[in-house]
């Protein structure tokens, strides 16, 4: 059980796009459509943004949009907000009942 | 309206036994994986233990496999964490979630606010 990889930081300015991206193996990211990702405020609980790597539960933005190719997995917010500054954290299914999270990234707007 | 409650935090000296309790309302319970997360201060968050609907599958993170137990009380409307042989590194917030699936496969839709457990001689 080995995080997944995330850079620490992305940032970009109002109304631009940015990506973030989230590595793994072909036993987690790769081997499953089972990745979520989250969005965290200071002091917040997380919330759910993308589910099965490019669904969105009711009430999020479409300007954030998911997508996996191979053992990547990547977030992309469009459009961007000052809202949308906060840190990001993607997850995955790892077979035998098993979650792994990513590390992290703090997204700043710029 | 969904409210996960978490319970059972606190201070707790290394190597001693806690155990932490969800309490959930506003859904049907026994409809959904349920999973508790960790946080430690400052830190990224850390997936620690799954369980079905039923309670027949159930996962751990390698890092607290063999000390911590999941269990849930689907006629309590409860799901719980026993630790045991508690460390230092097991300081956190613990989330109890709520998933959107039936099995543990982790899109955790709805959270608690947290219990902090602060492991400390």
């Amino acid at each position: 059980q080995s995080a997944l990889t995330q850079p620490p930081s992305a940032s970009g300015s109002p109304g631009q796009s940015v990506t973030i991206s989230c590595t793994g193996t072909s036993s987690d990211v790769g081997g499953y459509y089972y990745v979520s990702w989250y969005q965290q405020h200071p002091g917040k609980a997380p919330k759910l943004m993308i589910y099965e790597v490019s669904k969105r539960p009711s009430g999020v933005p479409n300007r954030f949009s998911g997508s996996k190719s191979g053992n990547t997995a990547s977030l992309t917010v469009s459009g961007l907000r000052a809202e949308d500054e906060g840190d990001y954290y993607c997850s995955s299914y790892a077979g035998s009942n098993i979650l792994v999270f990513g590390g992290g990234t703090k997204l700043t707007v710029l | 309206e969904v409210q996960l409650v978490e319970s059972g935090g606190g201070l707790v000296q290394p190597g001693r036994s806690l155990r932490l309790s969800c309490a959930a309302s506003g859904f049907t319970f026994d409809e959904y994986a349920m999973h508790w997360v960790r946080q430690a201060p400052g830190k990224g968050l850390e997936w620690v233990s799954g369980i079905s609907w039923n309670g027949n599958n159930i996962g751990y993170a390698d890092s607290v496999k063999g000390r911590f137990t999941i269990s849930r009380d689907n006629a309590k409307n409860s799901v719980y964490l026993q630790m045991n042989s508690l460390r230092a590194e097991d300081t956190a917030f613990y989330f109890c979630t709520k998933d959107i699936y039936d099995y543990v496969w982790g899109a955790m839709l709805f959270w608690g606010q947290g219990t902090l457990v602060t492991v400390s001689s």
